[in-house]
């Protein structure tokens, strides 16, 4: 059984431009979240998707968008990047609100 | 809002000892805890939880966790460390808003396990 998957591994872009990063939910998980992981830090919550909806936001600027597929897969993104949004990019899955399963992470480097 | 704070940044023990590492949290409410571990560059682990019943939890590769409402902590603990267990540890609590659920994590600690 695959657990969460996350795409691409590492990530670098430049400033202004913009991302997407992908999650592939463990199998039997409908509930996406996304987290942003800095440097010497605790993750912080960006915000989760149930049945294709937004359900809650961290504290993060509309900069942060994402979406949740019918096949319950995610992709966040962000745009006009920021330095400051370098940082490793968690998805966690979940059934409900049942113990979140994090993926590998998304390495993103914006020079 | 809920939060837990992880007071040291760093905990060193020789292999073969307990150890400790500390996490305390302020809640509205009932307490949902977690403990995660981090390994370099990789995603964080789940270990265990407490949600309501046994202080004491038990969870993944021998760790377990101590629920203390008095003292308002949710230390994890190992009878006997490996050098293996060197990793970044995170406690976590479950912030339950209207429509979904977030985790609110501490800053973390790193744990060297000398041989």
């Amino acid at each position: 059984d695959a657990g969460v998957t996350q795409s691409p591994t590492h990530l670098i872009k430049t400033r202004g431009q913009q991302v997407t990063l992908r999650c592939s939910p463990k199998s039997g998980h409908d509930t996406v979240s996304w987290y942003q992981q800095a440097l010497g830090q605790g993750p912080q919550f960006i915000f989760q998707y149930y049945e294709e909806e937004e359900r809650q936001r961290g504290n993060f600027p509309d900069r942060f968008s994402g979406h949740q597929f019918p096949n319950y897969s995610s992709e966040l993104n962000v745009n006009a990047l920021l330095l400051g949004d370098s940082a490793l990019y968690l998805c966690a899955s979940s059934w409900g609100f049942d113990e979140q399963y994090f993926g590998p992470g998304t390495r993103l480097t914006v020079t | 809002a809920q939060s837990v704070a992880q007071p040291e940044d760093q905990v060193n023990v020789a292999e073969g000892n307990p150890l400790t590492v500390k996490c305390t949290y302020s809640v509205s409410g009932n307490p949902y805890l977690f403990w995660y571990v981090q390994y370099p560059n990789r995603g964080l682990q789940f270990l265990l939880k407490y949600i309501t019943g046994d202080n004491l939890v038990k969870g993944s590769y021998g760790f377990e966790a101590e629920f203390n409402k008095s003292q308002t902590s949710f230390h994890l603990k190992k009878p006997s460390a490996l050098v293996s267990d060197s990793a970044l540890y995170f406690c976590a609590v479950r912030d339950i808003g209207e429509y979904g659920n977030k985790l609110v994590f501490g800053a973390g600690t790193i744990l060297r396990v000398k041989s």
